[in-house]
This record gives C-alpha cells, structure tokens and sequence, in this order.
C-alpha cells in the first residue's frame, strides 16, 4: 500500500513568513510524528499524536511551532514567523499503535520536506 | 534527559564485518530501535531490542545489554549500498511511542 507522503518536498521562504507542511499518513496508523532534521544531525522530536488523546508537544522548539491532526488522517505542521534555524527536513512518521508495549511499533517514515528559510 | 552517543563516522570495506556502537542514558528504557538512511531519504527500520541479548536478520544483528546501556548494530559481508548513516533511537515508558535519536553514524563501505 501507500506509504507516508508529505508536501511539499521542497520550500523555500523569505525570513518571518509563515509556512505549513501536510503529512498524509498510513492508512489506519492511529499515530503520527513530527521530527525535525538539521544538516549533518540527528532527528528532533516535535510532536506525537495518538488517536484522540492530546498530542505529546514537548519537544515543539517554540510557541512559533504548532501543529494539527484530524481524527487519524491528514497532519499539517506550522511554523510562523520562520528564522534561518527553523531550516531543517522536517519528517513526518506513522505507526499502527501509539501505545508502549513489548512490540516494536516502528515508525514509518515520510519523504520529509526539507525547508529553506532565507 | 537521555543521553544517545554514537560515533560520527565510520569506514569499512565490502565484504568485511562492521560493528557500530550506540550507549544511551535514560530513565524508564523501554526499547531501542535502529533505522537506515540513506542520503536524501526516509529512515527505515532495521531492528528494535527490548531484552538483551542478540536479535538477527539476515546480514544484520542487533545486540543489547541495558546494564550497560549498550547497543550495537552488526553488519556482515557488508555492500556499497550499505553506506547509509545507522540511527540509535531509544522509547522511554511513559512516553508514548516516541523516539529519541542519537545522531547517527554515517557508514562509508569501500571497494
């Protein structure tokens, strides 16, 4: 089946315009993650969704960050006010269950969008 | 807080064995994943360990010892499409099925 997608691939913005990524998941993977890439780093967690519990925000960098899902489908990330740090990929993931157990419960990725901010 | 270390960069022929490390501190340790990614692309899961020991697939292993905090991911008759940066991830209890990463070990196979 389709795997995760995101758009757009590629953006690029002027400093201090808003931008939005859209991840559309899995079907049926009730949870979804942002992750943040810098050049040459590990990923960064955002943002965790699960069903329709609270998503987990502990790890959005600032309160310019934010992000939305509906029920378990589509998830877009927004970043207002963008600065040059904010450019990174920014990578969503999916997986069958947002719940802790003995089972893996590995994360499927996105493509990811990498973001230029000039 | 958690702690992931990896080595940054590592060499190795094709056909030889590699071995890459990965020591993590952390509260609450409940499970750690290892995932691929090749330049420009997604991650991919390769292994994941909750108990220790050694976990097999194919011409890929996963050990894990959490007395020591310690993972490595092994590879055998290792390929050029191997080169990939290699990421240690750990999931905490209590968090939900999040990961944190460490900052992967980017893997360069020569002839």
């Amino acid at each position: 089946g389709a795997g995760v997608s995101q758009s757009p691939s590629n953006k690029v913005t002027e400093k201090g315009k808003d931008v939005e990524l859209r991840c559309d998941p899995i079907s049926g993977h009730t949870a979804l993650y942002w992750y943040r890439q810098r050049l040459g780093q590990g990923l960064e967690f955002l943002i965790y969704f699960q069903g329709n519990s609270a998503p987990d925000k502990s790890g959005l960098p600032s309160d310019r960050f934010s992000a939305e899902r509906t029920g378990e489908s589509v998830s877009t990330l927004t970043i207002q006010r963008t600065q040059q740090e904010d450019s990174a990929v920014y990578l969503c993931a999916s997986s069958p269950f947002g719940l802790a157990g003995i089972l893996p419960y590995e994360q499927y990725f996105g493509p990811g969008t990498r973001l230029t901010v000039t | 807080g958690q702690n992931i270390d990896q080595p940054t960069e590592m060499t190795a022929t094709e056909g030889a064995i590699v071995q890459i490390n990965c020591t993590y501190q952390t509260s609450g340790f409940n499970g750690l994943f290892w995932y691929q990614q090749h330049a420009g692309e997604a991650p991919t899961f390769l292994s994941y360990n909750v108990l220790d020991g050694l976990e097999e697939k194919g011409r890929f292993s996963s050990f894990l010892s959490r007395s020591k905090g310690y993972s490595y991911l092994l590879l055998k008759e290792l390929q050029m499409k191997d080169s990939a940066s290699y990421l240690c991830a750990v999931r905490r209890t209590g968090g939900g099925n999040k990961l944190t990463f460490g900052t992967g070990t980017q893997l360069k196979v020569e002839l």
